[in-house]
């Protein structure tokens, strides 16, 4: 059974520094791309940007190139989204999603929750 | 601003069919036929019910199906249920620099 299983809820500060992880198992981790997906409360989804674990090549959605990094462990078939310095507009629930062949998205995590509070 | 455009909600009775509507341009929707769609339910994560413009996922009802002309894409739903109600989102690839755009998302409200 494919699974994507995202790291717990965070509570941070603005400035702080984070990063979540997505552990992909039931599949072979390096012939799928990894994408991350924003949800802010209330909102809409949001596509943030995409890795292949089989060779880190990493692509960015314009909105979120500079803002967040992301990278991926195929060793131990996790990928990850960070920043640097947390705002509070980064508040929101972090989706992992697995890219099918074409550009649809057939598996996600269960999401992450980060809430950048003073 | 979503970068793909669709009614923030519908409505439809228990038996009926809905359609929702998901406008982009000629940069997305109208060059490809890499549309999906997504089911949301309140507190959940989203799940895949339609691909590449009208393919279902095992285990998806055939009650939904999806098409697209032009630069719009559509997601009809059939015999509506309860358990239907959710939020819907359409997405869909759009070039190598931007790569995928979301709609804004329709709140589908079975009465």
């Amino acid at each position: 059974e494919v699974q994507l299983v995202q790291s717990g809820a965070e509570v941070k500060k603005p400035g702080e520094s984070l990063k979540i992880s997505c552990k992909g198992s039931g599949y072979s981790f390096t012939s799928y791309w990894i994408g991350w997906v924003r949800q802010m409360p209330g909102k809409g989804l949001e596509w943030m940007g995409i890795i292949y674990p089989g060779d880190s090549d990493t692509r960015y959605s314009p909105s979120f190139q500079g803002q967040v990094t992301i990278s991926a462990d195929k060793s131990i078939s996790t990928a990850y989204l960070q920043w640097s310095s947390l705002k509070a507009s980064d508040t929101a629930m972090y989706y992992c999603v697995r890219r099918d062949s074409g550009w649809h998205w057939d598996y996600w995590g269960q999401g992450t929750l980060v809430t950048v509070s003073s | 601003q979503s970068a793909l455009t669709q009614p923030a909600s519908v409505s439809g009775s228990p038996g009926q069919s809905i359609t929702i509507s998901c406008t982009g341009t000629s940069s997305d929707v109208g060059s490809y036929n890499l549309v999906s769609w997504y089911q949301q339910h309140p507190g959940k994560a989203p799940k895949l019910m339609i691909y590449e413009g009208s393919k279902r996922p095992s285990g998806v009802s055939n009650r939904f199906s999806g098409s697209k002309s032009g630069n719009t894409a559509s997601l009809t739903i059939s015999g509506l249920q309860a358990e239907d109600e959710a939020d819907y989102y359409c997405c869909s690839y759009a070039g190598s620099s931007t790569y995928v755009v979301f709609g804004g998302g329709t709140k589908l409200t079975v009465l």
